[in-house]
């Protein structure tokens, strides 16, 4: 079974603050995407990377930035927290592209005071 | 990046009852995938379309790829409240549908 982790499954965090939330996955999966959840929005995609070290803006890149030093591991980061970046972020990972099957992690509910 | 629609966004059903959501594109799309996402879970892949007119099913869903390829529905037959959950649908563009929430009334 695939497995996708993310690092916490809640998180609050302060206006300002740098936050940095970790995704890993477990299959060798090739690509690697950070969307996020909004009430009546679905799910939009910030980011997303297709081998180590690459990345393409999704729909809503703005603040936000990612990293991905090794195949199994994406990390999204807030440079800057904002309260209207208070959202659940799901972290997806496919063998192909992302017009294949993805598997997602939990979530990490972030929440930004 | 453009969106697909998703139609409706909410939807209460009698337990038993049937259903169908639709997903519209106004560009062809070249496949598209089913999600279902449990009440306080993560999206679960349910199938992927990728020919016109494509029919499949899974027990009581019904996945349809329309001719044009341009729209798909989802039908859930006798409806029964382990169905609860919203229902997306991913057109190969960057971003999910709305989702359909479904609501099921004992």
């Amino acid at each position: 079974d695939v497995k996708v982790t993310q690092s916490s499954r809640y998180l609050v965090k302060r206006t300002g603050e740098k936050v940095f939330l970790e995704c890993v996955q477990d299959m060798d999966h090739e690509n690697m995407f950070w969307y996020r959840q909004d009430p009546g929005l679905g799910l939009r995609l910030i980011y997303f990377s297709y081998d180590v070290k690459m990345k393409e803006k999704g729909d809503i890149p703005e603040g936000y930035s990612v990293s991905r030093e090794k195949k199994e591991r994406f990390s999204l980061i807030l440079e800057s927290a904002s309260t209207n970046q208070t959202s659940m972020y799901l972290c997806a990972s496919s063998l192909y592209d992302r017009n294949v099957e993805q598997y997602f992690g939990p979530g990490t509910r972030l929440t930004v005071t | 990046g453009q969106q697909v629609m998703q139609i409706p966004q909410y939807q209460h059903v009698q337990e038993g009852e049937d259903f169908t959501t639709y997903c519209n594109s106004s560009t062809t799309l070249s496949n598209i995938q089913w999600y279902k996402q449990r009440p306080g879970g993560h999206p679960v892949f349910l199938i992927q379309l990728v020919k016109s007119g494509e029919v499949k099913k899974q027990k009581r869903l019904t996945f349809q790829f329309g001719e044009a390829k341009k729209n798909s529905s989802l039908h859930i037959t006798a409806t029964q409240t382990t169905d609860v959950g919203t229902y997306f649908c991913d057109a190969s563009k960057l971003t999910f549908g709305g989702g359909t929430r479904v609501l099921v009334k004992p």
